[in-house]
């Protein structure tokens, strides 16, 4: 299994206030991307990182933003959390070309009440 | 706009029978098709891939076909365990990657 983690696991928050995902890897992989699962939709792509500092918007990026300081690390924060960010948080990497075979972390489940 | 569709939500089959799991895409612009399988309170696990160059990929009990002209690919497991319980989401990549909204494979002993 690709070494990937993320923390929380779980988290219950309010709306409004601001919330940060984190996802470590120790796969030295270049790529990262944050994604989030909802029923009826399957995985949606939020934002990306093809390095260091460098970072993408995807699909659904409005209300998120992302930091990627070290390989190894990259973190997906809620400014300001809403109930329709009530999801299933998905960390993945892959190592070369971006978008092919990629790698998930255990997920992180938000709630927002 | 779901460029890619699962239209099963589930599936049920007996153990030792074909899975045949299906996905559709609208965009001839994708160039390599993935599949994922998720257990719960797992993330997705890579299962087997397709180059849009190709018509059928094998890995084992598991083959892909894509019918381009169709704009539609498959997952057949054969023969179906109860171990391959789990959801099946397809994926498509351009630029980036989007999937399917998934299958629920229920096989049954």
């Amino acid at each position: 299994d690709a070494g990937i983690t993320q923390s929380p696991r779980h988290k219950v928050t309010e709306t409004g206030t601001p919330v940060t995902l984190r996802c470590h890897q120790t796969e030295n992989h270049r790529y990262m991307y944050w994604y989030r699962q909802d029923p009826g939709h399957g995985l949606r792509l939020i934002h990306y990182s093809y390095g260091v500092k460098d970072t993408d918007k995807g699909e659904v990026s409005d209300g998120y933003s992302v930091s990627r300081s070290k390989t190894e690390d990259f973190l997906l924060t809620l400014e300001s959390a809403t109930s329709s960010q009530t999801s299933v948080y998905f960390c993945a990497i892959s190592e070369s070309t971006a978008n092919y075979e990629q790698y998930f972390g255990p997920g992180t489940r938000l709630t927002v009440t | 706009d779901q460029q890619v569709k699962q239209n099963s939500p589930s599936l049920s089959v007996q153990e030792g029978r074909i899975s045949i799991l299906n996905c559709d895409y609208t965009n001839s612009m994708f160039d390599y098709f993935l599949w994922y399988k998720k257990y719960p309170a797992e993330g997705p696990t890579f299962l087997i891939s397709i180059s849009s160059i190709k018509d059928k990929n094998e890995d084992g009990r598991f083959t892909v076909f894509l019918n381009k002209s169709a704009k539609h690919l498959s997952l057949h497991i054969v023969p179906s365990q109860p171990g391959d319980s789990a959801v099946y989401f397809c994926a498509a990549r351009m630029n980036d990657m989007r999937f399917g909204a998934g299958t629920r494979l229920t096989v049954k002993p």
